[in-house]
């Protein structure tokens, strides 16, 4: 089946360190990838993504570029700032039909310093 | 206006209770989830409805029961508490295009109920 593993946290960073999440995935097909970010008590909310193969995803400064060959999709930032502490969640979805569902993974918390 | 709500933000109870969780979307999806999120952030969903219809049903104990009223609203509510049930709750809804070919969209999520069972 699908799956999605991440990088296991917790990452502790300096402020304006560079930042890479890494993500890799398991489908069958040809999936779309998200980032999703959850701030600390807040539910989670869609950082990026890129629906098909070599497509950019970015937002906030974070870009993650979807790698079929290797099938990846890290997170990147050049400079990080102490907001983005947080938890960030790679995940795939291959929906065909309504009863698949998206997959996320395990999580990596982030934690930065000023 | 907030797009995906639930009430309410914190429930603390006893053991063998019962109790609710509302959720309500007003951005137009045809499609509504549960999560549950454990101590270690991973997040595992439960139930799916679309358009009212239950869709995707996990592993979950019977004593976990949603309900949709209609597209906007998916209560979840959990009869005989027990200590392990203690989590956040998320909600969530999309705008599903499985239809068409492309694949489930962007979920949307609302803020969590933090639920402890004492």
């Amino acid at each position: 089946g699908n799956s999605v593993t991440q990088m296991e946290g917790p990452v502790t960073l300096s402020e304006e360190a560079f930042l890479t999440i890494n993500c890799t995935y398991t489908a069958t097909g040809y999936p779309s990838l998200f980032w999703y970010v959850q701030y600390p008590g807040e539910g989670l909310q869609l950082l990026l993504k890129a629906t098909k193969a070599d497509d950019k995803g970015s937002n906030k400064g974070f870009e993650a570029t979807y790698r079929k060959e290797t099938t990846s999709f890290h997170l990147e930032k050049g400079s990080v700032q102490v907001s983005d502490s947080a938890v960030y969640f790679c995940a795939l979805s291959e929906a065909k039909t309504s009863y698949d569902k998206v997959i996320f993974g395990p999580g990596t918390s982030l934690s930065v310093i000023p | 206006d907030t797009a995906v709500s639930q009430t309410p933000k914190y429930l603390v109870t006893q053991m063998g209770n019962d109790k609710s969780i509302k959720c309500e979307q007003n951005l137009g999806h045809d499609t509504m989830y549960w999560y549950k999120q454990d101590s270690k952030k991973f997040l595992k969903i439960m139930f799916s409805y679309n358009n009212k219809e239950l869709i995707i049903n996990e592993t979950v104990p019977n004593r976990f029961s949603p309900k949709s009223p209609d597209k906007a609203h998916l209560n979840l509510h959990i009869n005989s508490l027990e200590l392990g049930d203690s989590a956040v709750y998320f909600c969530a809804s999309s705008q599903d295009l499985w239809a068409s070919g492309s694949g489930t969209d962007t979920q949307y999520f609302g803020p969590g109920t933090r639920l402890t069972v004492l």
